[in-house]
């Protein structure tokens, strides 16, 4: 079945170094990747999404390219801030029946001043 | 306003007990999908419907039952609760049926069963 996987599972650092989540995905489908980021207590929200190969998708500072070569959409913010302290999930979408989206196990990142 | 409707947004329960999660939107979305998020798992997909209709089902107990009396309305219900299922609840919804469209969260209600 299709999967999706984090490495990271917390990932600490100071305020303005540079940050990259990995994430890669396994599917025989052709794939739509998301980066959802969940802040604490609250809901999922759409970071990032795409389906293009080797095209670069940008938003809110951070950004994203999928490499189907490679199975990869790993995620990267250049100077993190306090405020980006959240849980940052991928996940995988497939044109088939379900549609539920797949989700990584997520990765937790800390930032401190 | 918020668009994704969850209600109640704690939910304590006693096993075996019987509990509906409310769930509407006013996105004017067509698709509708159920979450669930418990310690230290992924979000697991469990239903998903398009206008009204079930399209997939992903969760192995019958235990777990969506209901949707309209277009913008999924509940679940959740019978003979167990302990396992304390989990937080999310429904999610997109504007069609199409792995492109991204999907929108509700705040979520957290469940706890005693």
């Amino acid at each position: 079945g299709d999967s999706v996987t984090q490495t990271e599972g917390l990932v600490t650092l100071t305020k303005g170094l540079p940050v990259m989540l990995n994430c890669t995905y396994q599917t025989t489908y052709s794939p739509f990747l998301f980066w959802y980021v969940q802040h604490l207590n609250e809901a999922p929200k759409l970071l990032l999404k795409s389906s293009t190969d080797n095209k670069r998708t940008e938003h809110q500072g951070f950004y994203a390219t999928l490499h189907k070569s490679s199975s990869s959409f790993h995620l990267q913010k250049s100077s993190v801030q306090l405020s980006d302290s959240a849980l940052y999930f991928c996940a995988l979408s497939v044109n088939n029946y379900a549609q539920g989206l797949t989700f990584g196990l997520g990765t937790r990142v800390s930032v401190f001043p | 306003d918020p668009k994704i409707i969850q209600k109640p947004k704690y939910l304590v329960a006693v096993t075996g007990s019987e509990k509906i999660l409310i769930c509407e939107q006013y996105l004017g979305h067509n698709a509708m999908y159920w979450y669930r998020q418990s310690a230290k798992k992924p979000l697991e997909f469990m239903f998903s419907y398009s206008y009204q209709k079930l399209m997939d089902n992903q969760t192995a107990s019958s235990r777990f039952q969506p209901q949707s009396s309209k277009k913008n309305h999924l509940d679940l219900q959740i019978t003979a609760l167990k302990p396992d299922d304390s989990a937080t609840y999310f429904c999610a919804s997109s504007q069609d049926w199409d792995s492109s469209y991204e999907q929108y969260f509700g705040p979520g209600t957290r469940l706890t069963v005693l």
